[in-house]
């Protein structure tokens, strides 16, 4: 069976540090991967998507970066933190090519800046 | 018009009850609906999917109307076990990529199952 997980689960970091957030995918190949936010009482906002390794694609300009070095890992990196870059991170996979478009989403993790 | 839209709740039912959540959408060319049900602090767990006019799942029913452009979730016999945020999810057939498919999330409605 997949499983997703996310590390690390909760994280605090002052205002202009970097940030390194890692998501990896098991039990699967080749799979779509995603990462949202979602701030306090808010909806989830998609902020990047990739299809394959070296592929990203961003929904929302802001200061936050993604990678996919490998078929199952993706990264969402920051060289400077913003106080509005607070919430919760989820990243999240999808079969490529099934013709469903079921999500199934990881573990999270709670970024606050400070 | 808001892309999907759902009524915050808070929902306060006691235990045994049966309770009914609508949804609407706005892109008339959606194919694919969701709900998924969301933990305080956890991620969102997909619930069901509604690939054609409905689909049920032991106490759960999710109905869709695309004439009127929504999606319900009904749950039968509350169960303490219930309480969470329900969100309701669509795919807008916005295509990312080859693929890929971008699925707009509505901000879910809280439901709270009181004993």
């Amino acid at each position: 069976s997949q499983t997703i997980h996310q590390w690390p689960a909760t994280l605090v970091q002052p205002v202009g540090s970097p940030l390194s957030l890692e998501c990896t995918v098991e039990g699967t190949s080749n799979p779509n991967l995603y990462w949202y936010r979602q701030a306090a009482g808010r909806g989830l906002q998609l902020l990047f998507y990739s299809v394959g390794i070296g592929q990203i694609s961003s929904e929302v300009p802001q200061n936050l970066s993604a990678s996919r070095p490998q078929d199952r890992q993706f990264i969402l990196s920051s060289k400077k933190l913003l106080l509005s870059d607070s919430g919760f991170y989820l990243c999240a996979w999808a079969s490529f090519g099934t013709g469903t478009d079921e999500q199934y989403f990881g573990p999270g993790t709670r970024l606050t800046v400070t | 018009r808001k892309e999907v839209e759902q009524d915050p709740g808070p929902f306060n039912v006691p235990e045994g009850a049966t309770v009914a959540f609508n949804c609407t959408y706005s892109n008339s060319a959606s194919q694919s609906f969701f709900w998924y049900r969301q933990d305080c602090r956890k991620e969102p767990k997909l619930l069901m999917s509604v690939y054609s006019s409905g689909n049920e799942d032991g106490r759960f029913t999710a109905q869709l109307n695309r004439a009127s452009q929504y999606i319900s979730l009904l749950i039968r016999d509350s169960k303490l076990s219930d309480s969470a945020t329900y969100l309701c999810v669509v795919n807008p057939l916005s295509r990312l990529g080859a693929g890929s498919y971008q699925l707009t999330f509505g901000k879910g409605t809280k439901l709270s199952v009181i004993p």
